[in-house]
C-alpha cells in the first residue's frame, strides 16, 4: 500500500516562531488533508489540498502532487497551537480509506 | 458546523467483557468510516460504509469486532470479547460522496481502556 511519511517526528518551537512540517507519499493520490489533533484526542480538519497553495490565518499549505510532498506551514505560532498533525492520503475512487502519517508532534512553549 | 457525535467518549472495560461504540455522521453524508489509533501513531481504517452496506472491512478483525449502519444514518461499533490489545482510540469519520472537495469530519473518539 501506499507509504505516508511525515517530518520531523517531534518539533519544539518558541511562542512566535514560524515551522514547516512535511509530508511525503509513495504514490498519486486524489486527495490530500492535514489534521490537527488537540490534546483530547479529536482531529480537527485543517485543509483539504489534494494540488496547490491554501490559506487560512497563520497556517498555509502546499501540495506538489507531481512530486509527491505536502508542506504545512505554521507562522506565528501560538502555544494553542501544540498537539499533533497529520497528513492523510487518500487514493483510489471518491471516498475510499484515508492513510495517515506517523504525525509530528509539535509543543510550543511560551 | 455540524459535527459528528460519538459516545461514550472514555469507557474502561474489563478484559473478555463486551463494549460497544456508537456514531452518528452529519446529516447528508452517505460515507461513514470507523478508525482506530493506536497511542502514538496514526489512525488506521477498521469498517467503512457508503450508506448501510460496508464497502471495506478488510482490516476489521471480525473474530471479535462487528459494526453496523442499519438504515444508514448512525452506526454501532462492538468488541466481543475484548482483549487488552484493543486498548485505543475509536474514531467515527463521515463524508459526502460526491461532490468532493469537502474532506473527511471527525467526532471526538472514544477512548478505551481494556484492564
Amino acid at each position: 500500500g501506499i507509504q505516508v511519511e511525515q517530518s520531523p517526528p517531534d518539533l519544539i518551537l518558541q511562542e512566535g516562531a514560524n515551522s514547516t512540517l512535511r509530508c511525503n507519499f509513495s504514490d498519486s493520490v486524489n486527495n490530500l488533508q492535514w489534521f490537527h489533533q488537540n490534546p483530547w484526542g479529536q482531529l480537527i480538519n485543517l485543509f483539504y489540498i489534494p494540488s496547490g497553495t491554501k490559506q487560512n490565518g497563520r497556517l498555509s499549505a502546499t501540495t506538489v502532487a507531481t512530486e509527491r510532498y505536502s508542506l504545512l506551514y505554521i507562522s506565528s505560532s501560538q502555544t494553542t497551537d501544540s498537539g499533533v498533525y497529520f497528513c492523510a492520503v487518500e487514493q483510489g475512487t471518491s471516498g475510499s480509506r484515508l492513510t495517515f502519517g506517523e504525525g509530528t508532534q509539535l509543543t510550543v512553549n511560551p | 458546523e455540524a459535527e459528528v457525535a460519538q459516545s461514550p467518549r472514555y469507557k474502561i472495560t474489563e478484559k473478555s467483557q463486551a463494549v460497544a461504540f456508537w456514531c452518528d455522521p452529519i446529516s447528508g453524508h452517505a460515507t461513514l468510516y470507523w478508525y482506530r489509533q493506536i497511542l502514538g501513531q496514526g489512525p488506521e481504517l477498521l469498517v467503512q460504509f457508503q450508506d448501510e452496506s460496508v464497502v471495506d472491512d478488510s482490516q476489521l478483525p471480525k473474530d471479535r469486532f462487528s459494526a453496523e449502519r442499519l438504515k444508514g444514518v448512525d452506526s454501532t461499533l462492538k468488541i466481543q470479547p475484548a482483549e487488552l490489545g484493543d486498548s485505543a482510540m475509536y474514531l467515527c469519520a463521515s463524508s459526502k460522496a460526491t461532490p468532493r472537495g469537502y474532506g473527511y469530519t471527525f467526532g471526538s473518539g472514544t477512548r478505551l481502556t481494556v484492564v
